[in-house]
């Protein structure tokens, strides 16, 4: 089967930086994507990666260990506007299936 | 550009009515999903499509639910007989070829009393 695990939780000040994290666990695995998910809208897509490294996007960068299962979405110099739930999805090469986990809320404080 | 488009916005149910949704993908996208978010939890697959065959659908209910894309463009998703536990928002999706990107409609969202 496949599994996708966040934590709950995130809290940070603003003009500081945020790192959310993401374990997932899949027999095929075929790329990674985070989603931002404000409160009653729909998840908009932030970025993709599907190789080990680093992938610098500006306001976010994304991190992937493919050997660990683990990845994260790092936010620098924090908005409050960037208080939202942040998304994790791992695609099944196998069976094409996208997979969320139950995402992180962030809350960013003054 | 139009996005993906969803309706009804709300639906409010008693226990065993039906209730359909409705999805307008983005044009030319050939990837459509029907996705269930219950309150503070991710979006959980039901069923996707690619054209107007199903690819996926082994997570949905089969008893109550039903879905159907028979032009490969527009799609419909069918509660049959409404539970509370199927309280949620539900999310269509679409994406074009082997894109990754998912672009989401607005959802509906569903209360079964």
């Amino acid at each position: 089967g496949q599994g996708v695990e966040q934590p709950a939780k995130l809290m940070s000040v603003e003009g500081t930086f945020a790192r959310v994290n993401c374990t997932y666990s899949t027999s095929g695995f075929n790329g990674l994507s985070w989603y931002q998910q404000r409160e009653g809208q729909a998840p908009v897509f932030l970025s993709y990666v599907v190789l080990d490294g680093l992938k610098d996007s500006g306001h976010f960068s994304t991190f992937l260990s493919r050997s660990n299962g683990y990845s994260y979405l790092l936010l620098t110099e924090l908005q409050i506007k960037d208080s939202a739930s942040y998304l994790c999805a791992v695609r099944d090469g196998n069976t094409g299936k996208l997979t969320f986990g139950d995402g992180t809320v962030l809350t960013v404080k003054p | 550009e139009a996005g993906v488009t969803q309706s009804p916005r709300y639906a409010v149910l008693q226990e065993g009515q039906a209730v359909s949704f409705w999805c307008d993908p983005i044009s030319g996208h050939d990837t459509l999903y029907w996705y269930q978010q219950p309150r503070d939890q991710g979006p959980q697959l039901l069923v996707y499509f690619r054209d107007e065959a199903v690819i996926d659908n082994s997570q949905l209910p089969s008893d109550r639910f039903s879905a159907v894309r028979p032009k490969g463009t527009n799609s419909t998703l069918k509660i049959q007989s409404a539970k509370q536990g199927d309280t949620a928002t539900y999310l269509c999706a679409s994406s074009s070829g082997t894109n990754e990107r998912l672009f989401f409609g607005h959802g509906t969202k569903l209360s079964v009393l």
